[in-house]
């Protein structure tokens, strides 16, 4: 059974770091895309960008690029989400999914980590 | 860049048929995927490349695609279908994925 275990709920202040994670299990994961979603409160889905576990190619959607850095490691089967100086706007929800087929449909979702930043 | 327009809100009642639309300049030249999210859950891909449906939808659920809208339809609507309602597009263009702005589904 496929299965995306994520880190729990963080509560940071403006200007800290921080990385989220998420576990795969259920399928070989160096083989398939992970991607991570925002989603802040009371909006809809924001897509951020994926990775490819196998050669760490990595895509960002523009409007995150340079905000924030997706990671994984294959040998623990992990992704992750960086942030080096968080802002209040980074308060949200975050997703990871994995993206397959041509069409990059999420097949599969973690249950998501709430980031709140706050002073 | 891609901006997918979805309406706000869409009320039905019981047992009728809700279409929930999807509109950008030539969608129809794309596969589209739709989404349900409840309140405080993940999101679950309900149909995939304009009108698949994933193990376990249930048939009520149908998707179409063509020139500038897609249509996610609800047939037979019941109260556990009230939710947010995403649809989802790759453009091979720009290899950008977009999310729609998202539809409120209410069952009345």
């Amino acid at each position: 059974e496929v299965q995306l275990v994520q880190s729990g709920a963080e509560v940071k202040k403006p200007g800290e770091s921080l990385k989220i994670s998420c576990k795969a299990s259920g399928y070989n994961f160096p083989d398939y895309w992970i991607g991570w979603v925002r989603q802040m409160p009371g909006k809809g889905l924001e897509w951020m960008g994926v990775i490819y576990p196998g050669d760490s190619d990595t895509r960002y959607s523009p409007s995150f690029q340079g905000q924030v850095t997706i990671s994984a490691d294959k040998s623990i089967n992990t992704a992750y989400l960086q942030w080096h100086s968080l802002k209040a706007s980074d308060t949200a929800m975050y997703y990871c999914g994995r993206p397959q087929g041509s069409g990059y449909q999420v097949d599969y979702w973690g249950h998501g980590t709430l980031v709140t930043v706050s002073s | 860049s891609n901006v997918l327009t979805q309406p706000p809100s869409v009320s039905v009642a019981p047992g009728k048929t809700a279409r929930i639309t999807c509109g950008e300049n030539n969608i129809g030249s794309k596969s589209v995927h739709w989404y349900q999210q409840k309140p405080g859950q993940a999101p679950v891909l309900v149909i995939y490349y304009d009108s698949d449906r994933p193990s376990g939808i249930p048939e009520r659920f149908s998707g179409s695609n063509s020139e500038n809208t897609a249509t996610l339809t609800i047939s037979r609507v019941e109260a556990g279908d009230e939710a947010d309602y995403y649809c989802q597009v790759w453009d091979r263009s720009s290899d950008h994925v977009v999310f729609g702005g998202g539809t409120k589904l209410t069952v009345l």
